[in-house]
């Protein structure tokens, strides 16, 4: 059974630090992976995605993938209250199908 | 950024009767959509792979004949809930596969903003 595991949080920052988001995958064969936001009542919104080891970034946000440890993460800096939502991970499964994790709710204290 | 749209964004229908939702991307074509469903607080179940000019894949569980999907156009994909149930209320989401984002060759999803629909 393919998988990718977030935790379901919320994880909880206060506004101005860095949010650092987790997202493991047990696929090997995963080449891409996603960042989704999602809003309360509202359908997913793509942060960005990642192919290659190391860092990507992308304004506030950096995506990091080390496929050795098949692991992926989203870092935001400068927490905003308007980041919080629920923060999906999706990866490929071979086919062009997403398997996506459960999210993790992320709530910025202001 | 690629455009993904649905109609209507809400309905409500009385058990028994069909409903339509239709799935576009504005800005692209989309030889793949995708259909998902989303209960409260949960997250998204993929329903069925919509292929352009071919019959749509169902995932395990998934009633075909209850969610009927059509592809007609490269930019048009339709989920028809027949005989709908109030367990069929739910948030159903559409996306679009953009296997060209942002001229990179990485398939990315684009999705809509989604139906709520509510059975009476």
């Amino acid at each position: 059974q393919k998988e990718v595991e977030q935790n379901s949080g919320p994880l909880s920052v206060p506004e101005g630090a860095i949010a650092s988001l987790n997202c493991t995958y047990s696929d090997r064969g995963s080449q891409s992976f996603f960042w989704y936001r999602q809003y309360s009542g509202k359908s997913p919104e793509l942060i960005m995605f990642i192919y290659s080891n190391g860092d990507k970034e992308d304004g506030r946000f950096t995506a990091q993938l080390n496929k050795a440890s098949q692991y992926v993460s989203l870092l935001i800096r400068d927490s905003q209250p308007s980041d919080s939502a629920t923060y999906l991970c999706a990866g490929t499964s071979g086919t062009y199908k997403y398997i996506f994790g459960t999210g993790t709710r992320l709530k910025v204290l202001a | 950024g690629a455009v993904v749209s649905q109609h209507p964004s809400w309905v409500i229908c009385k058990s028994g009767t069909s409903v339509k939702i239709e799935c576009r991307s504005l800005d692209f074509q989309a030889t793949t959509m995708f259909w998902y469903r989303q209960f409260p607080k949960k997250s998204l179940m993929l329903m069925a792979t919509s292929n352009e000019g071919s019959k749509a894949t169902y995932e395990q569980g998934v009633e075909k004949d209850k969610f009927l999907i059509n592809h007609a156009s490269l930019t048009l994909s339709t989920l028809t809930v027949t005989s709908a149930h109030p367990e069929d209320s739910s948030f159903y989401i559409c996306s679009a596969r953009d296997w060209l984002a942002g001229g990179l060759r990485t398939d990315t999803q684009y999705f809509g903003p989604g139906t709520r629909l509510t059975v009476l």
